[in-house]
């Protein structure tokens, strides 16, 4: 069946530093691929997404390449700051709007 | 506009008891979600609307759980019988009609089950 891991965290990162949170799929079909961010006190909102191989979905800074070849979707961000602290969640739906498969979640603080 | 509401935002209930768990959609949003968010764990979807009709009850974990949605709109999820692994977060999220990819998150219902 579907499903998506990503990297355990939890991460800290210094302000300005360079982000990758992994991200793997596995799905039956050509899924189409999202991030989403719960930032503390908040509800989960879209940060990206990506619908075939080779697109690239970005937002805020974040950017994440659909991979088909490797089945991965990592987000990076070139220079993180303090308000980049959330958890990020993957997540890939096979493009039938039934049901979203969510990764455990990555928390990320972020020092000054 | 106004978000997704859910309610309560807490409950603590005792093993045995049931419960009822509400959300409100963004008015016009067709599709409905309830997804189940424990300690340490992913999301876990459960089911889907689609206007009132539940196409993919897969995700529902035992019998004890139902849900119905009523007008399109308001959605309840209802645990028979609390068991304490029924303690989690429960996430709501709403979609327009043809916008499946873009889920529209509430801020969830923390549930106890002592």
């Amino acid at each position: 069946g579907d499903s998506v891991t990503q990297m355990e965290g939890p991460v800290t990162l210094s302000e300005e530093a360079f982000l990758t949170i992994n991200c793997t799929y596995t799905a039956t079909g050509y899924p189409s691929l999202f991030w989403y961010v719960q930032y503390p006190g908040e509800g989960l909102q879209l940060l990206l997404k990506a619908t075939k191989a080779d697109d690239k979905g970005s937002n805020k800074g974040f950017e994440a390449t659909y991979r088909k070849e490797t089945t991965s979707f990592h987000l990076e961000k070139g220079s993180v700051q303090v308000s980049d602290s959330a958890v990020y969640f993957c997540a890939l739906n096979e493009n039938t709007g039934n049901q979203f498969y969510f990764g455990t979640g990555t928390s990320l603080t972020v020092i000054p | 506009g106004a978000g997704v509401s859910q309610s309560p935002s807490n409950k603590v209930t005792e093993k045995g008891k049931d419960v009822e768990l509400r959300c409100d959609p963004i008015s016009g949003h067709t599709a409905l979600y309830w997804y189940r968010q424990s300690l340490g764990q992913g999301l876990e979807f459960l089911i889907y609307f689609q206007g009132n009709s539940a196409p993919d009850k897969s995700g529902l974990p035992s019998d004890r759980f139902s849900a119905e949605r009523t007008g399109g709109s308001v959605s309840t999820l209802t645990i028979q019988r609390t068991q304490q692994e029924d303690s989690a977060v429960y996430l709501c999220a709403s979609s327009p009609s043809g916008r499946w990819d873009t889920q529209y998150f509430g801020p969830g219902t923390r549930l106890t089950v002592l």
